[in-house]
């Protein structure tokens, strides 16, 4: 148990739905991202927060949408997805988005598969 | 940003001690060096961090060159549990981009 919380753990979706991951953390962190990590290529970072505003976009496509409503949830919703798009999706969060002497914690992941 | 490098995969003995290399020559005086692993369908988990001297805590130990340029992570008597992929990275005291750079990690075999 990390303190990040992410629902559901697994999504089959087809590509004209709309789903909703959802990502929790009980640490009390300022700072909170999105990854996505496709089989046999490193972690990519989609999005960050701190404090409830988007800091960064990593040249995501639109059918991508972060939301982020408190700083202790966080949202990644998802329309017309592609096939490419399956992957595991990880939330993590920090003490604050700043300063290499901080850790960073992952939820255990949303395995999304688009049919 | 600076990356590091990692041989893609290691074996070790159950109950055996274990150093994970990792090499990174192109480091600065202010990037803090970063563990992480990743279990079979799980996210990854922080392992440890350091930025000169040794660093040890209840998972690994951390030892780090005198140059910097490169450290090693200790797994003092490993288990079946420690089967894992290991990453290696950077991040600046300031970090300014945000993410960390994920490289493709050693993947640590553990044979009983």
């Amino acid at each position: 148990e990390t303190g990040v919380t992410q629902t559901p753990r697994h999504l089959v979706m087809g590509m004209t739905n709309k789903k909703s991951l959802k990502c929790e953390q009980h640490l009390g962190h300022n700072a909170m991202y999105w990854y996505k990590q496709s089989a046999k290529k490193p972690l990519e970072l989609m999005f960050v927060y701190s404090l409830e505003e988007r800091v960064e976009n990593n040249s995501v496509p639109s059918r991508f949408s972060p939301e982020c409503p408190n700083s202790s949830h966080l949202f990644l919703h998802l329309h017309t997805l592609q096939p490419e798009d399956s992957a595991l999706y990880l939330c993590a969060s920090s003490q604050t988005v700043h300063g290499g002497n901080t850790e960073a914690f992952f939820g255990q992941g949303t395995r999304l598969t688009v049919v | 940003d600076a990356k590091t490098t990692q041989p893609n995969s290691m074996e070790s003995n159950e109950e055996e001690p274990v150093h994970l290399p990792c090499n990174h020559s192109t480091i600065s005086g202010t990037d803090y060096i970063h563990w992480y692993r990743q279990l079979p369908s799980q996210g990854p988990e922080y392992v440890i961090h350091g930025l000169t001297s040794n660093v040890n805590n209840r998972m690994a130990s951390l030892a780090i060159a005198e140059d910097r340029k490169s450290s090693t992570l200790i797994l003092h008597r490993a288990t079946l549990r420690d089967a894992a992929v290991y990453y290696c990275i950077l991040r600046p005291y300031m970090d300014s981009n945000y993410q960390l750079i994920w490289g493709a990690g050693t993947k640590l075999i553990i044979k009983p």
